[in-house]
């Protein structure tokens, strides 16, 4: 069936440094995929997509990797920041309107 | 633009109560879900509507019902809570034929049965 996972459910970095945080998705034929921002009190907030016939797209201090063959997505935070501190969820849609979303992963940033 | 907006923010009830959840958004989207979070699992799909007037279940539906009668607005229902329907509750909204699923959210509504 489908799914989306977490590698790590929990990651600690350094302010300043780089952030990378994993996803695994089992559906092949999800086209699009979405990471989520959510702060403690908060709805999840939309960071960054990309499309199934990307391999990587770039936002603001955040880069996000796709790889279909391993069915692998990672998001890449530069410069990591207190603020980056929140749980995020990556999420697959299969172009209709329902979007699968995994458990999250929750960011701590150390001063 | 106030987004999207819950009603209300807290509530408990007791076992057997109903009560009703509305959502509204102020930005004209044909779509609105309804999900609930809770610890380790993400966010579940309970219901969802492409449209005024239509609405159709999503990955966890058992004991809610919901309605849209009017664009801006989608009411989720439990018309006999149950312990097990502690939850964070969210609704989110986006627009057809945009070219992205982005999907906007409210800031939840926290349900306690007992």
């Amino acid at each position: 069936g489908e799914s989306v996972g977490l590698h790590l459910p929990t990651l600690s970095v350094q302010e300043g440094d780089n952030s990378i945080i994993n996803c695994a998705y089992s559906n092949s034929a999800s086209d699009y995929f979405i990471w989520y921002k959510q702060e403690s009190g908060k709805g999840p907030q939309f960071i960054i997509d990309i499309r199934s016939n990307m391999d990587k797209r770039q936002g603001q201090r955040v880069t996000v990797l796709l790889n279909k063959t391993v069915k692998h997505l990672s998001l890449q935070i530069a410069a990591t920041q207190p603020g980056d501190s929140a749980v995020y969820y990556c999420a697959e849609n299969t172009g209709g309107f329902k979007t699968i979303f995994g458990a999250g992963t929750r960011l701590f940033v150390k001063a | 633009n106030a987004g999207v907006t819950q009603t209300p923010k807290f509530r408990v009830l007791k076992t057997g109560q109903s009560m009703t959840l509305l959502c509204a958004q102020d930005m004209n989207h044909e779509y609105m879900y309804w999900y609930r979070q809770d610890p380790g699992m993400g966010l579940r799909l309970i219901h969802y509507s492409v449209g005024e007037g239509t609405t159709a279940k999503g990955e966890v539906p058992d004991g809610y019902n919901v309605s849209r009668l009017k664009k801006q607005n989608f009411l989720l229902g439990l018309e006999s809570a149950a312990p097990s329907q502690t939850s964070v509750y969210f609704c989110a909204s986006n627009p057809y034929g945009a070219g992205s699923y982005e999907q906007y959210f409210g800031p939840g509504t926290r349900l306690t049965v007992t």
